[in-house]
């Protein structure tokens, strides 16, 4: 099984519409989780990092739940700029190691 | 966050031959990592690059064929020796803010081909 899995869509969504991607991950010990986002050709970059409680930055809100080792991320009134490929990232190092394990990612495709 | 750039941003290369990636961060970092990000996959870790001293290598990638140096804080070098078509990928230098929860930021990357 691998470390962190997502369904790897292509998300098709109309601008305006809500949209939300789960990942799970395999390693209970893991002890931190963030979203990135990854445009065409370029670097990934953090969206935002994923805390117990649950966090929330404008249009986006990150969701984890360790008892089913899941994460989600929520995006609200898509805009166009929002399509490209979500990677689910987990730390899985232990004793404050680390050790990144990144998904496949998810394909978002916002269309007007 | 550091700001990361990458020389070359690309490169083609015939087999055979060896190409050195730099990476450059504007402030001092205790890690840096070097990735691989080929066609349509995710990203792989090949190794961390330790200042001082020889840098550790994940399963499947041997110092031989990605020698790595780290001189100082702020610099590293990734070499892709005695390339073959196999190699094409994007390598990408990153760093880890341990001061920031474990955020990582990544270079620009180096988009390789080879021939």
């Amino acid at each position: 099984r691998k470390e962190v899995e997502q369904d790897p869509g292509p998300f098709n969504v109309p601008e305006g519409a809500t949209v939300a991607f789960n990942c799970t991950y395999s390693n209970s010990a893991s002890q931190s989780f963030f979203w990135y986002r990854q445009d065409c050709r370029k670097e990934p970059k953090l969206l935002m990092s994923v805390y117990s409680s649950g966090n929330e930055d404008g249009r986006f809100t990150a969701q984890l739940n360790r008892a089913s080792q899941y994460i989600s991320l929520l995006i609200r009134d898509s805009k166009l700029s929002d399509s490209a490929t979500y990677l689910c990232v987990v730390n899985t190092g232990s004793n404050s190691g680390y050790a990144l394990n990144f998904g496949k990612g998810t394909s978002l495709l916002v269309t007007p | 966050s550091a700001v990361i750039s990458q020389k070359p941003s690309r490169d083609i290369c015939q087999r055979g031959t060896s190409l050195t990636i730099q990476c450059q961060v504007d402030s001092q970092v205790t890690m840096m990592f070097w990735y691989r990000q080929q066609p349509g996959q995710s990203l792989t870790l090949i190794a961390t690059a330790n200042q001082g001293s020889e840098a550790t290598y994940e399963s499947g990638f041997v110092i031989d064929k990605f020698p790595i140096s780290r001189p100082n804080l702020t610099f590293s070098t990734l070499t892709v020796s005695n390339m073959s078509p196999e190699d094409s990928s994007i390598y990408l230098c990153s760093v880890l803010e341990p001061e920031r929860s474990y955020e990582q930021y990544f270079g620009p990357g180096t988009r390789l081909t080879v021939t």
